[in-house]
């Protein structure tokens, strides 16, 4: 059980252009998903908290205007790369939950190209 | 506030020695710990946690952590190492084991195992 599937995996897409990227939990109700950010060799920096029904909270730092994030049901979050540039450029994966355990499921993560 | 500080961003073995992956936490509240393993261009998977139960953790693929207050650590240790368990560690701390909780990851450490 708690299988959370990230989409797509990967995507290049031209600058000034947005980019989808779909989090969504196969077998159980996600009242919260987290989206984090990677750089290459490096940690995970959250990006935003997402709860069903409301409104992203963003960290410190992180453009709600350039990455608009939607959690509309229960099983998917979105985020948007709303006209992206090459910075934009990184590793981007969710986690979902809490689970039956109260633990969180993390995605495959999609690794976004700015070209 | 919590941080966690992982010693040793590459650690390499030999195939069946001892690994040792540190991890040393800073919080005000009594923590929740993690260690996710991540494999290239993959999402994370969650190795173990504690949750205030009992203070040595027993995880998937033969890893254990033990939680020492006093020293404010909870290293990832495995006997025996195998090849296949070359890849990325995160050591994560949360206020909370679930409902919302926010994981602070540490830097991450690159695991080597050589033959």
């Amino acid at each position: 059980g708690a299988v959370v599937s990230q989409h797509p995996s990967r995507v290049i897409c031209k600058s000034g252009t947005s980019v989808k990227i779909e989090c969504r939990s196969l077998d159980f109700q996600a009242t919260t998903m987290f989206w984090y950010r990677q750089f290459p060799k490096q940690s995970l920096m959250l990006m935003a908290t997402s709860n069903e029904g409301s409104k992203a909270t963003y960290e410190q730092g992180v453009e709600k205007d350039k990455f608009l994030i939607n959690h509309a049901s229960l099983t998917l979050s979105t985020l948007t790369v709303t006209s992206a540039h090459p910075e934009d450029s990184s590793f981007y994966i969710c986690s979902a939950g809490p689970g039956q355990d109260y633990g969180y499921t993390f995605g495959s993560g999609t690794r976004l190209t700015v070209v | 506030a919590q941080s966690v500080t992982q010693l040793g961003s590459h650690v390499s073995v030999s195939e069946g020695a001892l690994v040792l992956l540190r991890c040393n936490y800073s919080s005000s509240v009594p923590p929740y710990l993690f260690w996710y393993v991540q494999y290239p261009n993959q999402g994370l998977q969650l190795l173990l946690k504690y949750t205030s139960a009992a203070t040595l953790v027993k995880g998937i693929n033969g890893f254990e952590a033990e939680f020492k207050k006093s020293e404010t650590s909870f290293h990832l240790t495995k006997p025996s190492a195998h090849m296949s368990d070359a890849a990325e560690y995160f050591c994560a701390v949360s206020e909370r084991a679930g409902g919302g909780n926010k994981l602070t990851f540490g830097t991450g450490t690159q695991l080597k195992v050589e033959l």
